[in-house]
């Protein structure tokens, strides 16, 4: 399968823990974004990188999250001292841009779905 | 801020009945609009897209939509549906920035 892969597909945690999250994007994509979607809600913008360098932050990405993407291929995304709030399903999804050209399509992984008890 | 309203939060349908789901979206500036689909238990793929153009896009499995500018709104419409399309269906808008704002999506339930 050469689409999106995430990692782990579920994850329960109790609160206070620290979790880490992994995305592997389509090979060949410089940009990768992660989202958040909560149950009868659209999935939520947190952040995005082209190539290694993250370039916007949303502000639901508080200080407790944190994401790399050290070599501008797989990225991590972390959360310090969970909280109930942060339950919820994980998106990444990546794009390849083309300076000028059309509108760039974001391909979906699976996701990872985090509960905190 | 950019917002995207998707008013059907669930349609029930029967086999062979036409489809529209509305989609409106605050920004006045030039957008680009995706439609998303969410079969059960798979993740977002892409149904159709408009960036410029024809304002009536054509996608896969027999979906269009109508980009009305003046009315802000990007409507997905089907003529005939079938129980497999049984999904929650996003409207989604990328403005300037790269990300994408979603709506909150339209559970669509087709009866055999």
């Amino acid at each position: 399968d050469t689409g999106v892969s995430q990692d782990p597909r579920h994850k329960i945690t109790k609160r206070g823990q620290n979790v880490t999250f992994r995305c592997d994007p389509i090979s060949e994509h410089n940009r990768l974004y992660w989202y958040r979607q909560t149950l009868g809600q659209g999935p939520e913008f947190l952040t995005y990188f082209q190539n290694e360098a993250q370039l916007e932050k949303s502000r639901l990405l508080s200080d407790r999250f944190s994401a790399e993407r050290p070599k501008g291929s797989f990225s991590t995304l972390e959360i310090q001292r969970t909280e109930q709030g942060d339950s919820a399903m994980y998106l990444c999804a990546s794009s390849l841009s083309n300076t000028g050209g059309p509108a760039n399509e974001q391909f979906f992984g699976p996701g990872t779905r985090l509960t905190v008890l | 801020a950019q917002s995207v309203s998707q008013h059907n939060h669930h349609v029930i349908l029967s086999e062979a009945a036409s489809l529209e789901l509305g989609c409106n979206y605050s920004y006045g500036g030039t957008v680009n609009l995706f439609w998303y689909v969410q079969y059960p238990g798979q993740h977002l793929q892409l149904l159709l897209k408009y960036f410029s153009g024809d304002p009536l896009v054509k996608g896969i499995k027999g979906f269009e939509a109508e980009f009305i500018k003046s009315k802000f709104s990007f409507n997905l419409r089907k003529p005939s549906v079938q129980w497999s399309d049984t999904a929650e269906y996003f409207c989604a808008v990328k403005t300037g920035a790269n990300n994408l704002f979603f709506g909150t999506g339209t559970r669509l339930t087709v009866i055999p």
